[in-house]
């Protein structure tokens, strides 16, 4: 049971460069999210997902979009990387709705 | 939406004694605080959580409290230990259930002095 993985570990993307992280579960969990943490901050909700086909946005949703064809996979697309976008990544996922179980993250540098 | 405050943004103790943390939200619906440590490059790990239904829990050296009328709710950790340095965030729920994700505080970097 690897619970929530990730990938990339780390990346460097170039101002307008697009890429997708991707996350998987194999918890059968129904809820997935991803926040943003960026340098001394809290996380924050970018966009979560409550089951396969369901997706909804957060509270910092600009830039980017997501899709839940699997219960598995979560994978979060950032579109014309911007250097605001140069922050660590996580996954996160949920059976009950309550306590999140949380990848190991992906840094992400825009230069 | 909801809104999650932090304090204090650093807290230094001596090994041994108490730490104490808290946050304060802004949403009445709110019904699930979590508290999560992160070490540093690492991904948050829960340590507690409550539920609005509860005034207090305890798990060992670390307990939360919860005051629904005023909308705060604390971390107390006792007899402090070097590996407890760390980051540590409060959270809440945006709109109750969960469901719609977590909105967290900015965090409380915990420095144990030996």
């Amino acid at each position: 049971n690897a619970g929530v993985t990730q990938t990339p570990k780390f990346r460097i993307l170039k101002i307008g460069q697009s890429m997708t992280l991707q996350c998987t579960q194999d918890m059968n969990h129904n809820y997935m999210y991803w926040y943003r943490q960026d340098p001394g901050m809290g996380l924050k909700l970018i966009y979560y997902s409550v089951g396969a086909g369901i997706t909804d946005k957060g509270e910092v949703p600009n830039g980017y979009n997501v899709s839940r064809s699997t219960t598995e996979d979560f994978p979060l697309r950032l579109e014309l990387a911007a250097p605001s976008q140069t922050s660590v990544y996580f996954c996160a996922s949920t059976a009950s709705s309550y306590e999140q179980y949380f990848g190991p993250g992906t840094r992400l540098t825009v230069t | 939406g909801e809104n999650v405050e932090q304090h204090p943004s650093t807290l230094s103790v001596q090994e041994g004694d108490s730490a104490v943390i808290k946050c304060t939200y802004s949403d009445s619906a709110s019904n699930y605080f979590p508290w999560y440590k992160q070490e540093l490059g690492k991904r948050p790990q829960l340590i507690i959580d409550i539920r609005s239904n509860v005034g207090e829990k305890k798990d060992q050296r670390i307990a939360v409290t919860l005051n629904k009328t005023a909308k705060h709710f604390s971390l107390h950790i006792t007899e402090t230990q070097p590996e407890d340095s760390a980051v540590y965030f409060c959270a809440a729920t945006p709109q109750g259930g969960g469901a719609d994700g977590l909105t967290f505080g900015k965090g409380t970097h915990l420095i144990i002095q030996p």
